[in-house]
C-alpha cells in the first residue's frame, strides 16, 4: 500500500484479555518497528526487525508482550494477560534498509484501552 | 543511560515568527539524528535528518543544527504557521538503527 496501516485502530479490552495488533508495512521495506506511545509522551521503542528476525528486542517490557513478522512483511504485537499499564498508542513504522540514514514512516497507531 | 531529551515541554509563538525547538542526546556513539512532528491522531512524520559528519542542514522553511561537542540539537522553523501546531519529537539512531525518541515539544502558534 501506499503507506503504513495499522488494525484495529482501537481496542479496548479487559484486564486479562489476550490482544494481537497488526502492521502493514510499506511494500518492500525491510526494516519494521514497533513503539508504544503514552500520552504526553515520546514514543518508547519495543522492537525492531530486519527482514523476519528480531533484530533488537531490548524494549519489550516483559514477557507478556511478543512480536513477529513470519514472511518478511506484516507483523503482529501480541499481548498477553492484559493489564491497565499497557493503555497506550501502539506505533508501527517501517524504513528501507538504510544504515545510518534510517527514516521511519509510521502508521497511525493502534490506541489499546485495558480496562 | 541512553537517553534523548527536551529542554522545553511547551513553546508559544506568534505567527510569522521563527520558532526554535531544542533538543539533548545523550549518547555520543549516535550518528544520525532525526526531527519528526506529530499531529493529534497521528503518527510521527519526517521533518528533516541530519548526519553526525554535519552540524547544519536546511530544509524548506527548516534548519536543523547539530552541536556534537555539547550534544545538542535543534530544529529551526521560520516564519511559522499555524499549520505548524504539533508536537515536534527529536530522535536519535544508534549505529544498530535502534531509533530512540526524546519526549517532546509542543509548539503552539499564537495568532
Amino acid at each position: 500500500g501506499a503507506g503504513v496501516s495499522q488494525t484495529p485502530s482501537n481496542k479496548v479490552t479487559e484486564k486479562g484479555k489476550y490482544v494481537e495488533l497488526r502492521c502493514d508495512p510499506i511494500s518492500g521495506h525491510t526494516a519494521l518497528y514497533w513503539y508504544r506511545q503514552s500520552l504526553g509522551q515520546g514514543p518508547e521503542f519495543l522492537i525492531y526487525f530486519q527482514g523476519t528476525g528480531a533484530a533488537d528486542d531490548s524494549g519489550l517490557p516483559n514477557d507478556r508482550f511478543f512480536a513477529v513478522r513470519p514472511e518478511g512483511s506484516v507483523s503482529t504485537l501480541k499481548i498477553q494477560r492484559t493489564e491497565r499499564g499497557d493503555s497506550a498508542v501502539y506505533l508501527c513504522a517501517s524504513s528501507t534498509t538504510g544504515r545510518g540514514a534510517n527514516v521511519l514512516t509510521f502508521g497511525a497507531g493502534s490506541r489499546l484501552t485495558v480496562l | 543511560g541512553e537517553s534523548v531529551g527536551l529542554h522545553l515541554p511547551t513553546l508559544s509563538v506568534q505567527e510569522g515568527d521563527n520558532s526554535i525547538i531544542n533538543c539533548a542526546y545523550s549518547n555520543s556513539a549516535s550518528d544520525y539524528f532525526i526531527w519528526y512532528k506529530q499531529e493529534s491522531g497521528k503518527g510521527p512524520q519526517f521533518i528533516i535528518d541530519i548526519r553526525s559528519n554535519m552540524d547544519k542542514r536546511q530544509g524548506q522553511r527548516v534548519t536543523v543544527l547539530l552541536n556534537k561537542t555539547v550534544k545538542h540539537l535543534s530544529l529551526q522553523i521560520a516564519a511559522t504557521q499555524p499549520g505548524d501546531s504539533a508536537v515536534y519529537f527529536c530522535a536519535e539512531n544508534h549505529r544498530d538503527d535502534k531509533i530512540i525518541f526524546g519526549k517532546g515539544t509542543r509548539l503552539h502558534i499564537l495568532p
